[in-house]
């Protein structure tokens, strides 16, 4: 199957400051990637979809002045949180998926954000 | 509203003891039914696309059907190493924009060796 890698895989920051999270698709290019967020014994909620090139679209209640997301190219989205506070420590998940309406999400393997 | 159910919220089973998983959907026109299984701390994995009722795919221990209004995953004599939770997610036709997925909660599974 298609892999998708995230970095970092666990990160702790303070109070205050911002954290960039990196998500590739390794083997196919993403025309889609999609960010999530998911809390302890809970299923994904979805942030944000971005196209390669274009603004993300956020879901509902998600600021998107503080999870800034660019889709640079076919393999690479950011998440950064700025700005982040202890209320943003969670496990963020990225997905990737190719071209065609039927394709699969691929998701990556989630950054653990700790926010001090 | 699309909207995804899964049933039950957790089950344990015993090594070898086959069963099912249950994935109801309500959905304004399938483009798709996906199963992935996710182990903790990580994410998730994927497992099936389904598309249309009467489709069924399988892997392994693993087999997933699809009818008009729910999913099934069978899992036959399961190993520990099964233990994971299964989660399932439609994709629903849209008339612009990208297609999400809409998760259910998930079942999480326990083999007892």
């Amino acid at each position: 199957g298609a892999v998708v890698s995230q970095h970092p895989s666990r990160v702790i920051c303070k109070s205050g400051t911002s954290v960039k999270i990196e998500c590739r698709s390794l083997d196919f290019q993403a025309t889609t990637m999609f960010w999530y967020r998911q809390f302890p014994k809970k299923s994904l909620m979805l942030m944000a979809t971005s196209n390669e090139g274009s603004k993300a679209t956020y879901e509902q209640g998600v600021e998107k002045d503080k999870f800034l997301i660019n889709h640079a190219s076919l393999t690479l989205s950011t998440l950064t949180v700025t700005s982040a506070h202890p209320e943003d420590s969670s496990f963020y998940i990225c997905s990737a998926r190719g071209p065609g309406q039927q394709e699969t999400q691929y998701f990556g393997p989630g950054t653990r954000l700790l926010v001090l | 509203e699309d909207q995804v159910t899964q049933s039950p919220e957790a089950l344990r089973l015993q090594e070898g003891e086959s069963s099912s998983l249950n994935c109801s959907y309500t959905v304004s026109g399938l483009r798709g039914l996906f199963w992935y299984r996710q182990d903790p701390g990580k994410g998730p994995e994927f497992l099936f696309t389904l598309y249309s009722a009467g489709e069924e795919k399988e892997k392994e221990r693993l087999k997933a059907t699809l009818t008009k209004k729910e999913s099934f995953l069978h899992i036959t004599a399961p190993k520990p190493e099964d233990s994971a939770t299964y989660l399932c997610a439609v994709q629903a036709r849209m008339v612009q924009g990208a297609q999400k997925l809409v998760f259910g909660q998930g079942t999480r599974l326990t083999i007892n060796p």
